[in-house]
């Protein structure tokens, strides 16, 4: 069974410096899709960056960039030139190609310092 | 503004009331979900929609009943619900899996906030 796993519960970090949070998965199947969610104090789940299993190149979206590293299992959240915005719940979510349930890893709350 | 709708945002009821939670969305996606979420939680899947047919129900009480009435809308029905049951409510869509095509997230709304008093 799919399974992913995000061990760091808070983090923070100073205004303008890059963070980067952690994400490690488990599954059986060769094609998967990792996703990284915001989830700001409103509630509502925002798509940061997708990566494909087969893709070769790490995906980028602005100051987002995902570290994936497929023998290691990981796929871990850069953001670069952190910002008070960023402050927010961050969730690492694995889709499979069987059944198509997006799993979510337990979040990291994220704070930003000025 | 996102392309996925939930109405009410906020809901405050009673153990005895029935209510409902309405989710719409106009991208042509053909799965729709509905997801419990605990503060600091993670979303916890409850149903899963595929071409307005029930296909996944996590073993959920039947105080919780969905509806998809067509290929835009999904509903929740409560009824009798538990206070244990106040918690968020994400609707989220997208398009249905296919072979090779894990690549599709889920787009969400902004969730409704219900209270059970």
């Amino acid at each position: 069974a799919q399974k992913i796993t995000q061990t760091q519960p808070g983090m923070f970090v100073q205004e303008k410096e890059a963070v980067t949070l952690d994400c490690t998965y488990d599954t059986s199947d060769p094609s998967y899709g990792l996703f990284w969610y915001k989830q700001p104090s409103s509630g509502e789940m925002i798509f940061l960056i997708y990566q494909g299993s087969y893709d070769q190149q790490n995906a980028t979206e602005g100051r987002y960039s995902l570290n994936f590293q497929k023998a290691r299992k990981s796929a871990n959240l850069v953001i670069s030139a952190s910002q008070l915005g960023d402050s927010a719940m961050y969730f690492c979510a694995m889709r499979e190609r069987e059944g198509g349930k997006l799993i979510f890893g337990q979040g990291t709350e994220l704070s930003v310092k000025p | 503004d996102t392309e996925v709708t939930q109405t009410p945002k906020h809901l405050v009821m009673g153990m005895t009331n029935k209510k409902s939670l309405k989710c719409e969305q106009h991208m042509g996606h053909r799965a729709m979900y509905w997801y419990k979420q605990k503060a600091k939680k993670p979303p916890e899947l409850m149903f899963v929609y595929s071409y307005e047919k029930l296909s996944i129900n996590e073993s959920v009480p039947s105080r919780f009943s969905p509806e998809c009435p067509n290929s835009s809308l999904l509903n929740l029905h409560l009824h009798a619900l538990q206070p244990e049951d106040s918690a968020l409510y994400l609707c989220a869509s997208s398009q249905v899996i296919r072979p090779g095509g894990a690549h599709y997230g889920y787009t969400f709304g902004s969730g409704t906030r219900l209270t059970v008093v």
